[in-house]
């Protein structure tokens, strides 16, 4: 069973935010996890954008602008990745991720379309 | 600067083995670890596991467990990921990643090697 969800596909228009969820099926609590979110774009591997489990434990990583930022919502169980004043540069494909038992789960990732 | 420069393209029969490797350079090798990432064509992210540079400890995906084997050499600075019993399902972009520690924890996959494209056909 999926323990990470992400919407397939998203699309906005330059200059305007993005927000991409990676919810959490029922039992896992999202204030438990650290999300980490990716970008990939095609051809190219995957690209570390920033780590969020908290305003007070969170990390970008290294290079990336700070219009990429991190949040929750509690009440949808999700994470969030929040990319304000949209790029055509930021289309790309966005996975999330968190550590699960010493384990890796990847989110089925979302196609971002910059239009 | 920190890089991971992985091995070149592969082309096996099924039921062959390919061992992949991923050459580290730019920080001290043993104060990471190595994940190791799939990704068949058109489609998402898989983990494979990973192992501890340090001590060589590894947690493989259960998919995989029976048939892969992740290893390290510290004097060449180099991870290695072996994968057995080949089948046209195992065609696939692989990746290998740093992984980072925070509190005693593994933390961000940060750095990733350019990838490695397996291809599986008889």
């Amino acid at each position: 069973q999926v323990v990470l969800t992400q919407p397939s596909s998203l699309s906005a228009s330059p200059g305007t935010s993005a927000s991409l969820t990676c919810t959490l099926r029922s039992g896992f609590n999202v204030d438990t996890y650290r999300i980490y979110w990716y970008q990939q774009k095609p051809g190219s591997p995957p690209q570390y954008l920033l780590r969020y489990k908290s305003d007070s434990d969170k990390q970008q990583g290294s290079g990336v602008p700070s219009r990429f930022s991190g949040s929750k919502d509690a009440s949808a169980n999700a994470g969030i990745l929040l990319i304000s004043g949209l790029q055509s540069e930021d289309e790309a494909d966005y996975y999330c991720m968190i550590w699960l038992s010493s384990a890796v789960v990847f989110g089925g990732g979302t196609k971002l379309t910059v239009l | 600067q920190v890089q991971l420069v992985q091995s070149g393209a592969e082309v096996k029969n099924p039921g062959a083995s390919v061992k992949v490797s991923c050459k580290a350079s730019g920080y001290t090798f043993t104060y990471y670890g190595f994940g190791w990432v799939r990704q068949a064509p058109g489609q998402g992210l898989e983990w494979m596991g990973w192992i501890s540079a340090y001590n060589g400890r590894t947690n493989y995906a259960q998919k995989f467990q029976d048939r892969v084997t992740m290893t390290t050499d510290t004097s060449t600075s180099t991870a290695y990921m072996e994968l057995r019993s080949l089948t046209s399902d195992d065609t696939a972009v692989y990746y290998c990643a740093r992984i980072t520690t925070n509190n005693n924890n593994w933390d961000a996959m940060d750095v990733w090697g350019q990838g490695t494209t397996v291809s599986v056909s008889s």
